[in-house]
């Protein structure tokens, strides 16, 4: 599985758009880009994944670049609630479910 | 539908015991993973079962192994337990296929101390 890189935290004031960087430049033509968040203490939680074209659901935006060795996840209207550790991961198509967590992003949503 | 459960929550043992941990899947889900996070190494895969047979493995010694039952419910056993075994183990479930093994969902995971 491709490695990721992302900056280890990140604040965002309440109301405004959170954009969480995510960089794999050795990503594969087959493998996509997941995006999971962990509040403390919970088991993490799917957000997001795509392959190379943006996608959107009801929590959040996934803007891959046109190179692919980038993407970027967007919290539209950041809440205190997504404070948590956000992890992109990269992994191939296939039925194993293995999914390999970096260090991840540490979002910190303030009033 | 209710989500994954995990028993117990919260458990402490000794050094040199033997543990197991439960998991419930998702009702219709088949496949089962099973995850350790540590401060220290972050989260780790340890493996998965899919129709009860183990279909990958994580870097984990032999003292770590697990089971899953007809009905998807999945048991890991860690043997002869070390100080550094203390974690927080989170199992996974999904329906096991290629085009939906990427959507897990996460128990709340079971805090294993190890005095």
């Amino acid at each position: 599985d491709a490695k990721t890189t992302q900056p280890t935290s990140m604040d965002c004031a309440e109301g405004r758009a959170a954009n969480l960087p995510c960089n794999h430049s050795t990503i594969s033509g087959n493998e996509y880009v997941y995006w999971y968040r962990q509040i403390h203490s919970q088991g993490p939680q799917y957000i997001i994944h795509g392959l190379k074209n943006n996608e959107t659901n009801e929590m959040a935006s996934l803007i891959i670049t046109e190179d692919r060795k980038s993407s970027t996840l967007i919290l539209p209207h950041a809440t205190l609630r997504d404070t948590a550790v956000y992890y992109c991961i990269v992994r191939g198509t296939g039925t194993a479910s293995k999914l390999t967590f970096g260090t991840g992003t540490r979002l910190q949503v303030t009033l | 539908k209710a989500g994954v459960t995990q028993t117990p929550r919260y458990l402490i043992k000794t050094r040199g015991q033997q543990v197991t941990l439960s998991c419930s899947p998702i009702s219709g889900h088949r496949s089962v993973s099973w995850y350790q996070q540590t401060p220290g190494q972050g989260l780790q895969f340890l493996f998965e079962y899919f129709s009860e047979t183990q279909r990958n493995k994580g870097n984990f010694p032999g003292r770590f192994s697990g089971r899953q039952f007809s009905n998807s419910r999945s048991e890991m056993n860690v043997s002869t337990l070390e100080l550094g075994d203390s974690a927080l183990y989170l199992c996974a479930s999904s329906l096991g296929t290629a085009q939906s093994s990427y959507e897990q969902y996460f128990g709340p995971g079971t805090r294993l101390t190890v005095t």
